[in-house]
């Protein structure tokens, strides 16, 4: 059973374009929303994330836009780069757990095209 | 600022050995996580510790060992590798609702 999906494995976008990347979950408990980023032959880091009590986070190039009722999220990132091709992974926490217990996505391969 | 390493960075085994993965942080965090990534699936959590000699399961449990002896170091054991089996662990740690990875060993069973 697959807690929080990401819709594609894989988008291609040129480069000045915004990239979008959709995330959807199904436990009601989750509060905490994480992206991470991960290049290869690294570890995912910390990008941007967002609670539940807000429906959007911005972060320079990159926005998180949330919808509580439709249980899903999406990451936009604007103009982008080269250097954002990576490995983009959503995740979700419930408080109640204190965080301990996140969950991941199947991540998202993302290939920005110059 | 801290770091988390993971050794050995890969690792070849034979199919039924049992091996083990080694991690170390020095950021001081309680919380510590070992997650594997398989190409199309995400990350999935094996084990995790709140504190020194703490262990908790994770969904992919079966098939592993864990172990907290210190609050720097957490290893992790593949109790018999499958033959073909190829994944990356991810060792973590956690500072309020942050994660920070380290860079994964890779384990490939011959």
């Amino acid at each position: 059973q697959q807690q929080v999906r990401q819709s594609s494995q894989s988008l291609t976008v040129w480069e000045g374009e915004t990239a979008i990347l959709n995330c959807s979950y199904e436990n009601s408990a989750f509060d905490y929303f994480p992206w991470y980023q991960q290049f290869p032959g690294e570890g995912p880091a910390l990008l941007i994330a967002i609670r539940s009590v807000s429906d959007k986070k911005e972060d320079g190039r990159f926005t998180i836009f949330f919808n509580k009722r439709e249980k899903n999220l999406s990451l936009h990132i604007k103009d982008s780069q080269p250097g954002d091709s990576a490995t983009y992974f959503c995740a979700a926490s419930p408080a109640s757990s204190s965080f301990s217990k996140l969950v991941f996505g199947q991540g998202t391969s993302l290939s920005v095209v110059p | 600022g801290g770091i988390i390493t993971q050794t050995p960075k890969f690792l070849i085994g034979q199919e039924g050995q049992k091996l083990t993965l080694k991690c170390q942080q020095n950021f001081n965090h309680d919380t510590m996580y070992w997650y594997r990534q398989d190409s199309g699936k995400g990350l999935r959590l094996i084990y995790y510790s709140i504190t020194e000699n703490d262990l908790q399961k994770g969904d992919l449990s079966e098939g592993y060992d864990a172990s907290r002896e210190k609050k720097s170091s957490f290893s992790l054991t593949v109790t018999s590798a499958q033959k073909n089996e190829m994944a990356v662990f991810l060792c973590a740690s956690r500072q309020n609702t942050e994660v920070f990875f380290g860079k994964g060993t890779r384990l490939t069973v011959v």
